[in-house]
């Protein structure tokens, strides 16, 4: 079966610099989401999409921004970077539904030096 | 807004035995969704095993089961005959369902023991 595609899987930038993730969803799903682990860390949310809008901003720095294009992928540009936004970036996708059951992406490492 | 509390950092248990992990969670919504994560070293996020909070039954999947308790908002994974390849952090999460976002725990570090 099809999963969460994310890329790049590694990333390393310098301080300062811009970045962008991309993730594409599984097939038919409506709603992607995007996740920031820091090491040792739980997942924390981003921001997510439902069909292609933004439905719903959580803990994003203004210095993020993400958008969903019309094939349903989703990218995640980062700029201004910062030594703090070293984490694991992790997309997941859902297809409505009551449950909202997320399939995670394999996640980018970024870090910055 | 939502809390998951896990208040065991680290765990361990011998393989084929049986290992509870606790997970508490606070919310004022009626209806929402208990989920369980793994997360073994590779660091895909895995989901092991889902409840609808509005199922008195509790959910199972195999090896693994939750004792769902809406009232006390306690919902434990209990993994049976424990195997190695279950080493990993296990993750307690919320979602209020449809297309909202998981809110986690904290997470349990299982170390699985020969």
């Amino acid at each position: 079966a099809a999963g969460v595609i994310q890329s790049p899987r590694h990333l390393i930038k310098e301080k300062r610099e811009t970045a962008t993730l991309k993730c594409y969803p599984i097939p038919r799903h409506d709603t992607v989401y995007w996740y920031q682990q820091g090491p040792g860390q739980d997942p924390q949310f981003l921001i997510s999409f439902y069909e292609k809008m933004q439905s719903d901003k959580g803990s994003i720095p203004d210095r993020f921004s993400a958008q969903q294009f019309s094939d349903y992928h989703s990218e995640l540009n980062m700029s201004s970077l910062e030594l703090g936004d070293s984490a694991l970036y992790f997309c997941a996708s859902s297809f409505g539904g009551a449950y909202n059951e997320q399939f995670f992406g394999p996640g980018t490492r970024l870090t910055v030096l | 807004a939502q809390t998951v509390t896990q208040s065991q950092p680290e765990m361990s248990v011998q393989e084929a035995e049986t290992v509870t992990l606790s997970c508490t969670y606070d919310t004022s919504e009626s209806n929402y969704y208990l989920f369980w994560y793994k997360q073994p070293p590779s660091r895909q996020m895995i989901l092991v095993i889902r409840q609808e909070a509005y199922k008195q039954q509790n959910a199972t999947e195999n090896r693994f089961s939750v004792n769902f308790q809406k009232a006390a908002k306690s919902f434990s994974l209990k993994i049976s005959d424990s195997q190695l390849g279950d080493t990993a952090m296990y993750f307690c999460a919320f979602s209020k369902g449809g297309s909202e976002k998981l809110v986690f725990g904290k997470g349990t570090k299982l170390t699985v023991n020969p």
